[in-house]
């Protein structure tokens, strides 16, 4: 089976930095995904990675360890409106089909 | 262009009932992915069709669960005998083929009473 871990909640400060860890355990790896989730909205493609390293895009940047099955999302100048829930997806090894998620790190940006 | 579009944006049944809900996915996108987000929980894989191939059924439920794809481009999701734990919201996404960014739509939410 596949397993994917990130935590539930997590609070900032506008303007400031803030990491979201998620941790996953699968028989295979075929690529990393972050989605960003507003409430009551679509999940909209974030970053992506299959290689190890840091992939970088603006204010967000998303990390990657195969070794450790290991990936965070880099989100700095926080903004208001970057207050969503995060979404760590990995892609099923078996047929590049469907995306296994966890559950979210929901992240509340504060004044 | 258009993105992903799903109807009905909300649905509120009885009990028992069967529910149909659909999706149009994003113009000459091959690939179409059904997922159920309940309250608290990730997205779960429920069904995937790539062209004409036949689809991934091994995250729908149970069999009151099924799944068309006529023409390779509108999907409908049918739930026969609604329960109450079939609340939920049904998200539908669509790529340009099975190993690429999927493209999510709005999503439906379902209350089943």
């Amino acid at each position: 089976g596949q397993n994917i871990d990130q935590p539930t909640e997590m609070t900032a400060t506008e303007g400031a930095i803030v990491q979201i860890n998620c941790t996953y355990q699968t028989s295979g790896f075929n690529g990393l995904f972050w989605y960003q989730q507003h409430a009551g909205e679509a999940p909209t493609f974030l970053s992506y990675n299959v290689l190890d390293g840091l992939e970088e895009k603006g204010r967000f940047s998303s990390f990657l360890s195969r070794s450790k099955g290991y990936s965070y999302l880099l989100l700095k100048e926080l903004q208001m409106k970057d207050s969503a829930s995060y979404l760590c997806a990995v892609r099923d090894p078996t047929g590049f089909q469907k995306l296994v998620f966890g559950t979210g790190t929901r992240l509340l940006v504060s004044p | 262009g258009a993105g992903v579009s799903q109807s009905p944006s909300n649905k509120v049944t009885e009990k028992g009932k069967d529910v149909e809900l659909r999706c149009d996915p994003i113009s000459g996108h091959t690939a179409l992915y059904w997922y159920r987000q309940s309250l608290g929980q990730g997205l779960e894989f429920l069904i995937y069709f790539q062209g004409n191939s036949a689809p991934d059924k091994s995250g729908l439920p149970s069999d009151r669960f099924s799944a068309e794809r006529t023409g390779g481009s509108v999907s409908t999701l049918t739930i026969q005998r609604t329960q109450q734990e079939d609340s939920a919201v049904y998200l539908c996404a669509s790529s340009p083929d099975n190993n690429n960014e999927q493209f999510f739509g709005p999503g439906t939410r379902l209350t089943v009473l």
